[in-house]
């Protein structure tokens, strides 16, 4: 299947600090997903966002298909921004539609 | 409430008991699909359904059954849970295809004893 490699593998902030979040992969894809796994484990859905750029708040996202990754901003980070982001592709061609997920970015934010 | 809902929430058992891990969605979606999410894995698809009495196996199926009558209901059963089906289990739909964006329960977490 289509590897996700996701990056960095642990991030530390404090309050009101920016950061961004890096997914690459290995085949062209018809989806892309980022999720945040909040610390009661559900994962919410951020953005569906196989190409181009889309902002919701205080977050934002960039994929380029072309060049195979995906990149998440967030910005002036909050407490309530710690937990687990998580990149998930479906490969283009796939008539199922699964999700192939990364391994994850952990974030914690300090007040 | 509308959405997707798993229930139990919190499952602890015993090794050789049956679990049934329910999963129910109010938009009608024709995919639906269990994912295990565990440490050092992350989450790997356990079986999937493109529709009612429609079913196949994902990446890790061994040691689990599932059902689908009907399309908003999409059963996963462990028919003699083992240790290593402790897991955090995660249910999910989608309505078109397979771009479409999925949509993920708030997940069962099963302990096997």
């Amino acid at each position: 299947g289509i590897q996700v490699e996701q990056s960095p593998p642990d991030l530390i902030l404090q309050e009101g600090a920016n950061s961004t979040l890096r997914c690459n992969f290995s085949d062209s894809v018809n989806n892309l997903q980022w999720f945040h796994q909040n610390p009661w484990g559900q994962l919410i859905n951020l953005f569906y966002i196989p190409s181009g750029t889309k902002q919701n708040g205080r977050l934002s996202a960039t994929t380029v298909a072309t060049e195979r990754y995906s990149l998440l901003y967030i910005s002036s980070s909050q407490t309530t921004d710690s937990g687990v982001y998580f990149c998930a592709v479906v490969n283009r061609g796939s008539t199922l539609g699964r999700l192939y997920f990364g391994r994850g970015t952990q974030l914690t934010v300090w007040p | 409430d509308a959405g997707i809902t798993q229930s139990p929430r919190y499952k602890i058992t015993e090794t050789g008991r049956q679990v049934t891990l329910m999963c129910h969605q109010t938009w009608s979606h024709s995919y639906m699909f269990w994912y295990r999410q565990d440490l050092g894995h992350g989450l790997r698809l356990i079986y999937y359904s493109a529709a009612a009495d429609i079913t196949d196996k994902g990446e890790v199926p061994d040691g689990y059954v599932v059902s689908r009558s009907k399309t908003e209901n999409f059963p996963l059963t462990l028919e003699s849970a083992t240790r290593s089906q402790t897991s955090v289990y995660f249910c999910a739909s989608r309505s078109g295809g397979a771009g479409e964006t999925q949509y993920f329960g708030p997940g069962t977490r099963l302990l096997v004893l």
